[in-house]
C-alpha cells in the first residue's frame, strides 16, 4: 500500500532560519510526490511535486524538496522562512494502485515561523 | 482568479436535517473530489467523478452522496448529518486521472451539526 508519514506534528523555525519539513514514503513502484499547504481555514494550494528527473524540486514561495530514494524520503526545504509561511503542510502521494485517482496524504506539519 | 469555488464558507445545520455542500470549477477539469477533513488531520477521500463516472470510496459512508450535473458542477449531499460529520468539506480538481497531476482544492465548507 502507499503511503507517506510526516514524523514532525510541528516545527519551530525563528525567521531567516532555513527550514525542514519532513516526508517519508512507502510506495510499490515509481513514486510520485507532492506537497501541499494549507493556510488557516482554506483549502490546500499546491506546492511541488515529484515525477521523475531531478531530484531537487523547485517549487512556490521559494520552496524546494529532495528526493532521495535511498532514504524514501522527500523532505520539504526552505533556505530562509518567513513568518508567512506559517501554515499546516502536507506530503502526499498518488495511489497508483487505484489508477491514480486517489491522493494520499501525510497527517501534516504545523510549521510556526516566529519573528 | 477564484478556479474552485465552494458555497457556503460556513454551513450550520441540525442533526438528521440534508444538507448540500456545492463546488463550482472554471477550469474544465475532469475528476472532481470530495474531502473531508477533521480538526486539520489529513484529508479523508470520499469519492470522485471522473467526467460523469462515479467512483465512492469504500469506507464513505452511505449518508453521503454526490451529483455531478456538468462539468463545472458538483454537490455532496449529507441525508442525515450526524455529530461526527462535522469538518471541513474540501472540493478538489485534477485536469484528468494521470497520476502526476496536481489537485487544486477550493476553500472549503466549515460544516457544523448542531
Amino acid at each position: 500500500a502507499q503511503s507517506v508519514a510526516q514524523p514532525e506534528d510541528q516545527v519551530n523555525v525563528a525567521e531567516g532560519n532555513p527550514l525542514t519539513v519532513k516526508c517519508t514514503y512507502s510506495v510499490s513502484g515509481n513514486p510520485y510526490l507532492f506537497w501541499y499547504v494549507q493556510y488557516p481555514n482554506r483549502g490546500l494550494q499546491f506546492l511541488l511535486k515529484y515525477i521523475t528527473g531531478d531530484n531537487l524540486v523547485k517549487g512556490s514561495y521559494g520552496f524546494e524538496a529532495e528526493f532521495n530514494k535511498s532514504q524514501t524520503s522527500f523532505h520539504l526545504k526552505k533556505p530562509s522562512a518567513l513568518v508567512s509561511d506559517s501554515a499546516l503542510y502536507f506530503c502526499a502521494v498518488r495511489d497508483l494502485n487505484t489508477g491514480g485517482f486517489k491522493t494520499i496524504f501525510g497527517a501534516g506539519t504545523r510549521l510556526f515561523v516566529k519573528a | 482568479d477564484a478556479m474552485v469555488i465552494q458555497n457556503p464558507r460556513y454551513q450550520v445545520t441540525q442533526f438528521g436535517k440534508p444538507v448540500t455542500l456545492s463546488c463550482s470549477q472554471t477550469l474544465n477539469h475532469n475528476v472532481m473530489y470530495w474531502y473531508q477533513q477533521k480538526s486539520s488531520q489529513a484529508p479523508k477521500l470520499l469519492f470522485h467523478y471522473y467526467d460523469k463516472d462515479f467512483n465512492n470510496e469504500a469506507d464513505t459512508p452511505d449518508n453521503f452522496q454526490s451529483r455531478r450535473p456538468n462539468t463545472s458542477f458538483c454537490f455532496l449531499d449529507i441525508r442525515s448529518p450526524g455529530l461526527g460529520d462535522a469538518a471541513m468539506y474540501l472540493c478538489a480538481t485534477s485536469r484528468d486521472a494521470a497520476s502526476n497531476e496536481k489537485l487544486f482544492f477550493g476553500s472549503g465548507t466549515q460544516l457544523s451539526v448542531l
